[in-house]
């Protein structure tokens, strides 16, 4: 099992660009968790979905974040119009059920 | 509103000497209290959750409800003990988002 998998690890984009974070989830986990952590700042709670479901956003900001787990394929972590303020290190977590959860490596975005 | 608290971003001990990270939460109802570690270029990972009462790599964590405080110690320090440590909670049984403080830096010297 390879483990939580984040792509890309790094990505840079110029303000008001779009960014993409995907996360695969360790085989057979069916919960995604993703995490914002700013520099200097410990991990904060973004958005919890299981398949096809959001369960928990209330850590998502109001505008231009959104997120979604498909049926098949990664889960994606979406960042419209991108700002300076969202530059940081987007963690995702998986677990099966209600159990320990696993994290991947985070992708760093540097907005430009 | 669920709050995790690390008072300190750094701490360093000397190899062989007790170690205590601190960690104080605020949570209204009975929570479920986490330690994670961080070692340099790996991921974050579980260190230990209160539940399991079980001493991982040496470390144990007693959850102390009238402290509101989960401290993480370990009696005699290793230099491979040298990591990140987040502290974390999560009120929905682990269902949910966890909480997480600011970490603490704790360095091992020789």
């Amino acid at each position: 099992n390879a483990g939580v998998m984040q792509n890309p690890r790094h990505l840079v984009r110029r303000r008001g660009q779009e960014a993409r974070l995907r996360c695969s989830p360790m085989k057979g986990h069916s919960h995604v968790y993703w995490y914002r952590q700013l520099p200097e700042e410990g991990l904060k709670f973004m958005v919890y979905l299981q398949k096809e479901n959001i369960i928990d956003e209330s850590g998502m900001p109001k505008e231009r974040f959104s997120a979604e787990f498909p049926k098949e394929g990664p889960s994606i972590l979406r960042i419209q119009q991108v700002v300076r303020g969202d530059s940081a290190a987007y963690f995702c977590a998986s677990s099966e059920q209600t159990y320990e959860q696993y994290f991947g490596p985070g992708t760093r975005l540097t907005v430009t | 509103a669920q709050r995790v608290t690390q008072p300190e971003k750094l701490l360093s001990v000397f190899k062989g000497a007790p170690v205590e990270l601190k960690c104080n939460y605020s949570y209204s109802g009975s929570p479920e209290l986490f330690w994670y570690v961080q070692y340099s270029r790996q991921r974050l990972q579980l260190l230990l959750r209160h539940i399991s009462r079980e001493s991982i790599k040496g470390f144990t964590a007693d959850l102390n409800k009238g402290e509101t405080s989960f401290h993480l110690k370990k009696p005699f320090a290793q230099e491979e003990d040298s990591a990140m440590y987040y502290c974390a909670l999560s009120g929905g049984g682990g269902a949910d988002g966890l909480t997480f403080g600011k970490g603490t830096h704790l360095i091992i010297q020789p």
